[in-house]
Formats: C-alpha cells, sequence, structure tokens
C-alpha cells in the first residue's frame, strides 16, 4: 500500500494564481482532512470529508475548496492564492474519523509571492 | 485561551536522558489523547494513543494523562539521537481533533 500520497512536493505560485494540491488514500478510509502547518501554530484543519459526496469546513475554511467524488482521492483548491496561504499542507486519513488514527502524506510545500 | 497549549521548545538534551514533553487543554469533551511524532520535512505519524487517565507504555515511551488537570505528558527514556524530532499533542472528541503547535526535540550524541 502506498497510503496517502500527495501532489506536487513543491510550488510557487503568484498572487491570484489559483490551483488543485492532490491527495490520495489507498486504504478505502472514509475520513479524510486537509490541515495547514506554519510555524508556532501547530496542524490546523482547513476541511474534512467523512465519506464521498460529504465535506465539511474545519478551522481555517477561507480561501479554500473540496470535493469528495470517491473515497480514494480529496483534492484542495485554492481559489486566489494569497502570500497568508503560504504554508505546508497535509492531508490525511482514518477509518473511523476525528478518534481514530490519523495517517498523514508527505505534505506539499507552498509558497505564494 | 488556546484550546491546546503546547510549549514549542526547542528542547536540547544528551542522549540516554528521560525527556518530559507536556501540554495542557481546556475543553472537557476531548476523550481520546494522542502522541504524534513528525521528522523534519516528513508527515506527523501517530506514536502513542489513550483514552483514559492513568499510564501507558510502550517501550521507551510513557503517555501519562491526568482528566482532572487537563494535563498529558509523553516520557522518552534512554533518549536516541533518532528521537530527534517535532512532537506533537492532539486531542480529539467525536467531532474533531485539535493538535498542540508541537515541541521540537534535539538528542546530542
Amino acid at each position: 500500500n502506498a497510503g496517502v500520497t500527495q501532489t506536487p512536493k513543491f510550488q510557487v505560485l503568484k498572487t491570484g494564481q489559483s490551483m488543485t494540491l492532490q491527495c490520495a488514500q489507498d486504504m478505502n478510509h472514509e475520513y479524510m482532512s486537509w490541515y495547514r502547518q506554519d510555524p508556532g501554530m501547530g496542524l490546523r484543519l482547513i476541511h474534512y470529508s467523512v465519506g464521498a459526496g460529504i465535506t465539511d469546513q474545519g478551522e481555517v475554511p477561507n480561501g479554500y475548496n473540496v470535493s469528495r467524488s470517491t473515497t480514494e482521492d480529496f483534492p484542495l483548491r485554492l481559489l486566489s492564492a494569497a502570500p497568508s496561504q503560504t504554508s505546508v499542507y497535509f492531508c490525511a486519513s482514518s477509518g473511523q474519523g476525528s478518534t481514530d488514527t490519523q495517517y498523514f502524506g508527505p505534505g506539499t510545500r507552498l509558497t505564494v509571492l | 485561551q488556546k484550546e491546546v497549549e503546547q510549549d514549542p521548545g526547542p528542547l536540547s538534551v544528551p542522549e540516554g536522558a528521560i525527556v518530559s514533553l507536556n501540554c495542557t487543554y481546556s475543553n472537557s469533551a476531548f476523550q481520546y489523547f494522542m502522541w504524534y511524532r513528525q521528522y523534519s520535512r516528513k508527515g506527523p505519524e501517530l506514536l502513542m494513543y489513550t483514552y483514559s487517565s492513568g499510564n501507558k507504555e510502550d517501550g521507551r515511551f510513557t503517555a501519562q494523562v491526568d482528566k482532572s488537570s487537563k494535563y498529558i505528558s509523553l516520557f522518552i527514556r534512554d533518549s536516541q539521537p533518532s528521537d530527534s524530532a517535532t512532537y506533537l499533542c492532539a486531542y480529539s472528541s467525536a467531532s474533531k481533533i485539535i493538535f498542540g503547535s508541537g515541541t521540537r526535540l534535539s538528542i546530542r550524541p
């Protein structure tokens, strides 16, 4: 099993550009989530999904969209990138939601100029 | 008040020392308590998981939970250079999981 995979590993954007961060898991997990990690701020939840077709907002959802058309994939879209979105983004999945072990991907380092 | 407070460090100790990492939380609804370890430029991985007050041991690692004081600790015995990482505490209820900001730990050979 590959676990949780994320692409790209690195990305540089200009302010106002849009892009999609990809996340996929092959563990048949229902629960998937996106976090951003900033120095001194820990991991903050952006959006999460409890199953295909169901998504909800986390702690810091503004400026981001998600969709969940399949169990395996959970892409994160930046609508109009801003320098404040410079961060490391992690995707995670778990079998039974927030009380279960979270399996994290390797992360995407995003810089917005 | 933040829901989870964790000293960011950095913490540097010599090899073989006992390490103590701590977190406090404010939300009594949290039922599950976890410690994640994150190596540089990697995603976090689960280290310890518990849901009750008291101690839980796993090899050189001991997780301690005190629900009455809303306090959790992670002890590392006989610390090794390979333990150098950032350690994040995490708490969850049925609806959400909250991570601490992480403590950066360095073990000097």
